[in-house]
């Protein structure tokens, strides 16, 4: 089946630091990757669609200037928390989508992102 | 390599019907199942199972962790058109640092 390779998994950083995390699909082409931000025993939050090749889609309230996402090409998705702090702290998960349209979404295994 | 394998892929059934949707999992350490239901971008978290053989119930959903076999079914009665989702498992782990495992889902057409 397809696979989503997510990578850093985990990541300890100092307040003021920007981190990079990629998403990349390993045997397929992802048209659209989704980035979200998950806090225990809740629903993933949305955070933004990334199209290949274009401008990523935030969702209200979340700060394009603060986690930027780039959609390079077909395979890789990267989110840079810039200047994080510790409330940004959180576990980030990234999904790929094959088609435009599809319901059908395969997910990374997250990273978990502390800021000291 | 860790798994999480879902059955049915796909399903239609009635309003009314009941339906199970199985999930089985290989994983390191495991730490809980997590079932979400996704209707558009973002899957809304239903249920995360711990403990084996202790059911989980939100009105007409339910769902229950078997440790020994390393499964969970998630159980749906009454259905309804609105139920109609991909129901996606989760298993996460344990071990320094947090890490999920999806299984692919399965996609429940309820028609009237």
């Amino acid at each position: 089946g397809a696979v989503v390779s997510q990578h850093p998994s985990w990541v300890i950083c100092k307040s003021g630091t920007s981190v990079k995390i990629e998403c990349r699909s390993l045997d397929f082409q992802a048209t659209t990757m989704f980035w979200y931000r998950q806090f225990p025993k809740q629903s993933l939050m949305l955070m933004a669609t990334s199209n290949e090749g274009s401008k990523a889609t935030y969702e209200q309230g979340v700060e394009k200037d603060k986690f930027l996402i780039n959609h390079a090409s077909l395979t890789l998705s990267t989110l840079t928390v810039t200047s994080a702090h510790p409330e940004d702290s959180s576990f980030y998960i990234c999904s790929a989508s094959d088609r435009e349209g599809s319901e059908k979404l395969f997910f990374g295994s997250g990273t978990q992102l502390s800021v000291l | 390599e860790d798994k999480v394998v879902q059955s049915p892929l796909s399903l239609v059934v009635h309003e009314g019907d009941t339906v199970t949707l199985n999930c089985s999992y290989e994983v390191t350490n495991f730490r809980s199942l997590l079932w979400y239901k996704q209707e558009k971008k973002a899957p809304t978290f239903l249920f995360m199972l711990t403990s084996s053989g202790i059911e989980k119930k939100s009105g007409r959903l339910s769902s229950i962790l078997d440790k020994k076999e390393l499964f969970s079914i998630l159980n749906i009665t009454a259905t309804q058109t609105g139920d109609s989702a991909v129901y996606l498992c989760a298993v996460e782990e344990t071990g320094g640092y947090q890490k999920v495992t999806f299984g692919i889902g399965t996609k429940l057409q309820v028609i009237p």
